[in-house]
């Protein structure tokens, strides 16, 4: 099973400032990396698939990157909004797997 | 619209068995595998099970840990897809969500990223 450890475990962060989240694999899932976005009380949002390519309606502000073991989100400047649980996912092999989650919480 | 909708989550016994719904509207259901994603209380995301499209005769994919005691299925006519969970256990308390994918044959796996999914349904396990 690949392992997807997600770090830090929480973020905390003012709006407008730069947020840097990590996500490492166990072994490579290539580009096979996707990243999702949840709010309390609702369902996960996809925001980025395939290591870099943003979803639909997702903002600019979102940018993924990376392959191989080694993945970042990088959310260029927090709006109120985006204070919520990012978790990252590989559908490379069997079975899929999740990452353990980021926190962003307002400092 | 297009939409994923679960139901048939509630408060029910060790030791039953339950069966969870998903029905789709608004695309072409048939196209999409379903995967189930639960979600126990104050924790992350855990991939349970993955059932093919129709194409691929809705042949199916199981977490470990769930193997064996869960169980998917699709209706296609109805554009339903199931998770029966046998042998309820007090660490199954969790919301589920059913997710789509479309086929993706880059990967090894074959399936896309999770694109839509549903609001959830809560299973709750009194032991």
């Amino acid at each position: 099973e690949i392992v997807l450890a997600q770090s830090p475990a929480t973020l905390s962060l003012s709006p407008g400032e730069r947020a840097t989240l990590s996500c490492r694999a166990s072994q490579s899932v290539s580009n096979y990396l996707a990243w999702y976005q949840q709010k309390p009380g609702q369902a996960p949002r996809l925001l980025i698939y395939d290591a870099s390519n943003r979803a639909t309606g997702i903002p600019a502000r979102f940018r993924g990157s990376g392959s191989g073991t080694d993945f970042t989100l990088t959310i260029s400047s927090l709006e109120p909004e985006d204070f919520a649980f990012y978790y990252c996912h590989q559908r490379s092999n069997w079975p899929l797997t999740f990452g353990g989650g980021t926190k962003v919480e307002i400092k | 619209e297009v939409q994923l909708v679960e139901s048939g989550g509630g408060l029910e016994q060790a030791g039953r068995s339950l069966i969870l719904s998903c029905t789709g509207s608004g695309f072409s259901f048939d196209d999409y595998a379903i995967s189930w994603v639960r979600q126990a209380p104050g924790r992350g995301l855990e991939w349970v099970g993955l059932i093919r499209n129709k194409e691929y005769r809705g042949t199916t994919e199981y977490a470990a840990s769930v193997r064996g005691t869960f169980t998917m299925s699709r209706d296609y006519s109805k554009s339903i897809a199931y998770l029966q969970i046998n042998s309820l256990k007090s660490e199954d308390t969790a919301v589920y969500y059913c997710t789509r994918s479309r086929l993706a044959l880059d990967s090894p796996a074959g399936w896309g990223s999770f694109d839509l999914w549903g609001r959830g349904t809560l299973v709750t396990v009194s032991s």
